[in-house]
């Protein structure tokens, strides 16, 4: 089962610029966390917003969540090549539960 | 941290064989372990769920008579692809739960190759 839809599917910036991803997803959450994996590689946690926050931060990265409309966004700032990767959404409907992936968003930044 | 360690991490098999994909929680307990699969480019779907001493839980579409799964320990869930076919080619990963701080642990993965 997939939980909702990146958007883009594939984003290319160049090093610098800002890149913005955006996760929509179907029933409620718990919590909703984005991902990131490099070509073959595991899942590397990027960051977790419970169900009742709006916005976090983390270095580069700010993540917003709005619940009314079911959808969160990823932006990584001054993007750089080591950010080329793939990023997914995951949602859990309540602690324990199996997190659910979005479809994930393909970013690649040149130099 | 939390960490999960999955095994082996690459394995290529011949058709029809049988292939065990170990995961194993290593410094807390995990009540519950998650399966997935990842297709080239595509996102990781969940498989099944399965909690300690009690039988998995697989998604729809999922054939547990080929996808084996036993979670016979708190530290320990294993996935056994049977009767392995080219299709079954794949990326697997685990993740597991229980860890009070971090949720949510992952493998790092199996690239199940079938030939």
């Amino acid at each position: 089962s997939q939980q909702g839809e990146e958007d883009p599917q594939a984003l290319s910036i160049q090093e610098g610029e800002n890149a913005t991803m955006n996760c929509s997803y179907k029933t409620s959450i718990n919590n909703l966390q984005w991902y990131r994996q490099n070509s073959g590689r595991g899942l590397v946690h990027l960051i977790l917003i419970r169900s009742n926050e709006r916005e976090k931060h983390s270095g580069r990265l700010r993540v917003t969540l709005d619940t009314s409309k079911k959808s969160s966004s990823l932006l990584i700032t001054a993007s750089r090549a080591a950010d080329t990767a793939s990023y997914f959404c995951a949602t859990d409907k309540q602690a324990g539960t199996a997190l659910i992936f979005g479809k994930g968003t393909t970013l690649s930044v040149s130099s | 941290g939390a960490v999960v360690s999955q095994h082996p991490s690459r394995v290529i098999c011949k058709s029809g064989t049988s292939v065990k994909i170990e995961c194993r929680s290593l410094d807390f307990q995990a009540t519950t372990m998650f399966w997935y699969r990842q297709f080239p480019k595509k996102s990781l779907m969940l498989m099944a769920t399965s909690n300690e001493g009690s039988k998995a839980t697989y998604e729809q579409g999922v054939e547990k008579d080929k996808f084996l799964i036993n979670h016979a320990s708190l530290t320990l869930s294993t996935l056994t692809v049977t009767s392995a076919h080219p299709e079954d080619s794949s990326f697997y990963i685990c993740s597991a739960s229980g860890h009070a701080v971090y949720g949510y642990t992952f493998g790092s993965g199996t690239r199940l190759t079938v030939v």
